[in-house]
């Protein structure tokens, strides 16, 4: 168990550009979460899968935004034409279903310029 | 909708004092849960403690104790004997339902020397 690991690590991308991210979870986990987190401010919940199927999408996770998880193994986030606002850390966590604690990855940190 | 507020954005402690932390939420669900997670500067975010709401005791994780008092709907995080590797952010969350977390503005706390 290696724990939930986010790839790339910090990512500076230009406005308008599409970015790619991450996550792979902990093997025996089947829900996947992602969430979005500003300076200053608590994470908040974008989407979560149940193995591969994407159960709740928040009213946060614009149409420039698509999550998937093929297989129900690991996800990624995908940004189409960022912008400045998507500055962000983006945090990915895992769970079991039934399990009420998430174990949280390093996050990809976003930067937009 | 669901809430959590944590209205202390930074506070310090001495080595070896006890410090509280506070965190007020609001919900309508009868079957919750709430924790306490720690994120320490450039690191991933660690469960610190968890609560169910059905139980009346107490949780307590070492030197880390919660107050939890649910007709008030407050959720406060004791540490006792502060070590200079408490510094971190600190987060309450709250999840019910689907599991996705529900996270405070998060509480700065630095241990000093």
């Amino acid at each position: 168990d290696t724990g939930v690991s986010q790839n790339p690590r910090h990512k500076i991308t230009k406005r308008g550009q599409n970015v790619t991210f991450r996550c792979d979870p902990i093997s025996e986990h089947n829900r996947l979460y992602w969430y979005r987190q500003t300076l200053g401010q608590g994470p908040e919940f974008l989407t979560y899968f149940q193995n591969e199927a994407q159960l709740e999408k928040s009213r946060l996770l614009s149409d420039r935004f698509s999550a998937e998880r093929p297989k129900g193994s690991f996800s990624t986030l995908e940004i189409q034409r960022t912008e400045q606002g998507d500055s962000a850390m983006y945090l990915c966590a895992s769970s079991l279903v039934g399990g009420d604690e998430q174990y949280f990855g390093p996050g990809t940190r976003l930067t937009v310029t | 909708a669901q809430t959590v507020t944590q209205s202390q954005p930074e506070m310090s402690v001495q080595e070896a004092e006890t410090v509280t932390l506070s965190c007020t939420y609001d919900t309508s669900e009868n079957n919750y849960y709430l924790f306490w997670y720690k994120q320490p500067p450039s690191r991933q975010m660690i469960l610190v403690i968890r609560q169910e709401a059905y139980k009346q005791q107490n949780a307590t994780e070492n030197r880390f104790s919660v107050n939890f008092q649910k007709a008030a709907k407050s959720f406060s995080l004791k540490i006792s004997d502060s070590q200079l590797g408490d510094t971190a952010m600190y987060f309450c969350a709250l999840t019910s339902g689907t599991y996705k977390y529900i996270f405070g503005t998060g509480t700065r706390l630095k241990v000093l020397a």
